[in-house]
């Protein structure tokens, strides 16, 4: 079937340094991918997305990368700080909907 | 910046009961949008809505869920008859358009505690 799943539930960082989150999809239907933050009592927040016919894309102190050989997204963040300690959600929109379909999350924790 | 907003933030209703959850989407936002979020998991999708009638929805989104945009500001959803599972994080979304590159805006929901 159809998922969009995450590697890792929890990862720690010192602050300053940098994060990778990792994220695994298995339908090479899906056209868009978005990654969403997740503060404590909020509700998912953009941080960036990137389409299916890009392999990188750069936003501020974050970046995503795209293998569609292996169905495969990461998200780095540089320098990491104490405001980056969230949740972090990876999502995919299909080509023919446009319902958002999450991943499972990643907790990072970063510490001081 | 706008945003959505939702209300209440917590709502506690016995089994049974109906219940209804408010939303004020962005102003000239046109897709509008219910997920959920049980504890401890993913967020699931619910339900879709534009122009008036609803897009798309989920195998979660049976007969006792309905949607509504009573007027041009507010986006509900209303559970008829709670179940004890219906206990979740409820998220309201908007959208401006259906492109990929218009993001959705969540709110920052309203926890839904069935007793």
């Amino acid at each position: 079937g159809e998922s969009v799943g995450l590697h890792l539930p929890t990862l720690s960082v010192q602050e300053g340094d940098n994060s990778i989150i990792n994220c695994a999809y298995s339908n090479s239907a899906s056209d868009y991918f978005i990654w969403y933050k997740q503060e404590s009592g909020k509700g998912p927040q953009f941080i960036i997305d990137i389409r299916s016919n890009m392999d990188k894309r750069q936003g501020q102190r974050v970046t995503v990368l795209l293998n569609k050989t292996v169905k495969h997204l990461s998200l780095q963040i540089a320098a990491t700080q104490p405001g980056d300690s969230a949740v972090y959600f990876c999502a995919e929109i299909k080509a023919a909907g446009n319902k958002l379909t999450f991943g499972g999350g990643t907790r990072v924790l970063v510490k001081p | 910046e706008p945003e959505v907003t939702q209300t209440p933030s917590h709502q506690v209703t016995q089994m049974g009961q109906e219940v209804i959850l408010r939303c004020v989407p962005i102003s000239n936002h046109l897709y509008f949008y219910w997920y959920r979020q049980i504890l401890g998991q993913k967020v699931e999708f619910l339900v879709s809505f534009y122009n008036n009638e609803i897009s798309e929805k989920s195998e979660i989104f049976d007969d006792q869920f309905s949607v509504e945009r009573p007027d041009g500001s507010n986006f509900t959803l209303k559970i008829r008859s709670t179940k004890l599972e219906d206990s979740a994080m409820y998220f309201c979304a908007s959208a401006r358009l259906v492109s990929l590159n218009q993001p959705q805006h969540f709110g920052d929901g309203t926890r839904l505690s069935i007793l």
